[in-house]
């Protein structure tokens, strides 16, 4: 299948600074990308969708301020936690869709996942 | 609007055992429907889906579901259960072009010896 990298696997900040997570899709091209973070024990919560040269599309009561998404290329999106605080401590996750020709099949392909700890 | 229910927060089952999570959902029309595995501390992978056709789609790992639009569910299913199935199991649903994927709570699957 589809891969899609994700990185950091960890890491760990200082409250206030901002965080820089990619997501790579390694051996085909996402057009769109979806962030997700994910409490413990919790389901995954779509943050937003990210669209290759376009502005992302946000969640209601996501604050698209501190979750800066930019998917500048067709194979990479970023998220920024800006001025992160302990409370954004959370597993972040990426997926993309892959197309096959015309057909979309709505399959998602995920990323490792990235464990923001803030301190 | 979309949602799927996994009415089991956490099932246990022994080794060797036969499992079935269960999976409701709520689509206007026929949906894409999806299983994912998750290990802790790990992203998503995908075990199985349904599109159209057969109802009975078999996935990896010796995972099948079955689609039966009468009840609106997609229930994951082993007849044999390993050690290494431990782990989280969410059910989605999805349409094409490019709508939202939704996936429901998660189970909890525990395998004892």
């Amino acid at each position: 299948g589809a891969v899609v990298s994700q990185h950091p696997s960890w890491v760990i900040c200082k409250s206030g600074t901002s965080v820089k997570i990619e997501c790579r899709s390694l051996d085909f091209q996402a057009t769109t990308m979806f962030w997700y973070r994910q409490f413990p024990k919790q389901s995954l919560m779509l943050m937003a969708t990210s669209n290759e040269g376009s502005k992302a599309t946000y969640e209601q009561g996501v604050e698209k301020d501190k979750f800066l998404i930019n998917h500048a290329s067709l194979t990479l999106s970023t998220l920024t936690v800006t001025s992160a605080h302990p409370e954004d401590s959370s597993f972040y996750i990426c997926s993309a869709r892959v197309q096959y020709g015309t057909t979309n099949t709505g399959e998602l392909f995920f990323g490792e996942g990235s464990r923001l700890t803030v301190l | 609007a979309q949602s799927v229910t996994q009415p089991d927060i956490h099932i246990t089952v022994s080794e060797g055992a036969s499992l079935e999570l269960r999976c409701n959902y709520s689509y206007g029309a026929t949906p894409y429907l999806f299983w994912y595995v998750q290990s802790p501390g790990q992203g998503l992978q995908l075990l199985l889906k349904y599109f159209s056709g057969d109802t009975l789609v078999q996935g990896i790992k010796g995972f099948e579901a079955e689609f039966k639009r009468s009840q609106s569910s997609f229930n994951l299913r082993k007849p044999s259960v390993h050690w290494s199935d431990a782990a989280e199991y969410f059910c989605a649903v999805g349409a094409s072009g490019g709508f939202k994927t939704i996936f429901g709570a998660g189970t909890r699957l525990f395998v004892k010896a």
